[in-house]
């Protein structure tokens, strides 16, 4: 079946502007997870959605970046006023509520976030 | 969330069964263990969990011994496409799959002919 898909794959913008990352989650997933990874590290916790609702956004590192998922599936990762330090790639995810492995999501290719 | 450590990167040739052991001391109760992997340019990938003793699967088999404060995957006869990071995750199970996941820098394998 199908697996998490990401929108765009590359995205190139300058400081300053706005930008929307897509995620498009396995079907019938109700949790979906943003992860930022830069180069030679780990995925970096962002946010995470229980349905519509963002159960947990300690990860998001200031007000410059939101998300929303507002009807439980598709979900868009919003930055403001973009700096060169948020160029990373993007990374999304998704998962069972129950069944399955436990701590076993499902990540998308993401988005290679650069900012000139 | 238990604090992982584990080697930075691990060369091997290709046949060879590799060993990746990861240290968690202030493992809890709950917590399971999980390792992910990572090929260049594509999003992590679950590879195994467990929470004790031996656990196998088609990829790869995972011991963790009776204290649980170390774990070990083991890849038998890798080849040039198990090249990848390997993460080493703890978290707490009973909270089934919704919460974050701290990856850590992870161990970085590199295959060779």
């Amino acid at each position: 079946g199908a697996g998490v898909s990401q929108t765009p794959s590359n995205k190139v913008t300058e400081k300053g502007k706005y930008v929307e990352l897509r995620c498009d989650p396995i079907s019938g997933h109700t949790a979906l997870y943003w992860y930022r990874q830069s180069l030679g590290q780990g995925p970096e916790f962002l946010i995470y959605f229980q349905g519509t609702g963002a159960a947990d956004d300690s990860g998001l590192p200031n007000d410059r970046f939101f998300a929303v998922r507002p009807e439980g599936s598709v979900s868009t990762l919003k930055i403001q006023r973009t700096e060169r330090g948020d160029s990373a790639v993007y990374l999304c995810a998704s998962s069972f509520q129950r069944g399955g492995n436990y701590n076993e999501q499902f990540f998308g290719p993401g988005t290679r976030l650069t900012v000139l | 969330l238990a604090k992982t450590t584990q080697p930075i990167s691990m060369d091997s040739y290709e046949g060879q069964e590799v060993n990746i052991t990861c240290s968690h001391n202030n493992i809890a109760t709950n917590d399971y263990i999980t390792w992910y992997q990572q090929f260049p340019s594509q999003g992590p990938r679950f590879i195994i969990q467990g929470y004790k003793t031996k656990v196998t699967n088609e990829v790869a088999s995972l011991f963790i011994p009776a204290d649980r404060k170390s774990s070990t995957l083991s890849l038998p006869r890798v080849s040039l496409s198990d090249t990848a990071v390997y993460y080493c995750l703890v978290g707490d199970g009973s909270r089934g799959s919704g919460y974050a996941l701290n990856f850590g820098k992870g161990t970085s394998l590199l295959v060779t002919p």
